[in-house]
């Protein structure tokens, strides 16, 4: 079935460790995205990619930093300039290209620090 | 800027009663609408879109929204409830490359 994969479902982090969460997406969509979801807050974007090799900040991205090397994979990772990491991470993908595709997304990988 | 408010924090509905979950959105043009819901711990599913034409459209698991435009909303409804609808709603807005989201509602179903 095709899907998105985040791994691991749960992390803990210690002080001043960079830590990476997987995404991986077998639907064959362009774009990817990761957000963070705190209680009350919804979602806010990270990151996000229309093509591989190519990203763009969201509204929150300091402190963190992603590749896309393969279309396929769009790793987060966590940087110890994060002050506050708590949080659940959801990863995102769409068609790009045409407006209004929806997005889908994965089960989210939920951090703590230790 | 676009933005998306989803006035209720939470709402309570006894099973097998109507309801109907509030979204405004702020955007220029006619806006793409979706609804997506989450359960605890997991990520969000899709429950229906707008696109264009039809101002009332149909999803899954029996609910289905309306678009108005003249209020700048596209509100949720179910004509009946069940214990497993309780679960987090988002209501978002897609303009580009951009999603933009609510703070979401939280849906309790009491028995």
């Amino acid at each position: 079935d095709g899907g998105i994969t985040q791994s691991p479902k749960y992390l803990f982090r210690k002080e001043g460790q960079n830590v990476t969460l997987s995404c991986e997406q077998n639907l064959n969509h362009d774009a990817m995205y990761w957000y963070r979801q705190d209680p009350g807050q919804g979602l806010r974007l990270i990151y996000y990619s229309q093509i591989v090799n190519d990203f763009q900040k969201g509204d929150i991205a300091e402190g963190y930093s992603v590749s896309r090397e393969k279309k396929e994979s769009f790793p987060l990772t966590v940087t110890s300039a994060q002050k506050n990491p708590t949080a659940f991470y959801l990863c995102a993908s769409r068609w790009a290209g045409q407006e209004g595709q929806p997005q889908h997304f994965g089960d989210g990988t939920r951090l703590s620090i230790l | 800027a676009q933005s998306v408010t989803q006035p209720d924090i939470h709402i309570t509905v006894s099973e097998g009663a109507s309801l109907e979950l509030r979204c405004n959105y702020s955007y220029g043009a006619t806006p793409y609408l979706f609804w997506y819901v989450q359960s605890p711990g997991q990520g969000l599913q899709l429950l229906l879109k707008y696109f264009s034409g039809d101002t009332l459209v149909q999803g899954i698991k029996g609910f289905e929204a309306e678009f108005k435009r003249s209020q700048s909303s596209f509100n949720l409804r179910k004509p009946s409830v069940h214990w497993s609808d309780a679960a987090e709603y988002f209501c978002a807005v897609n303009t580009g490359n951009q999603f933009y989201f609510g703070t979401g509602t939280s849906l309790t179903v009491i028995p």
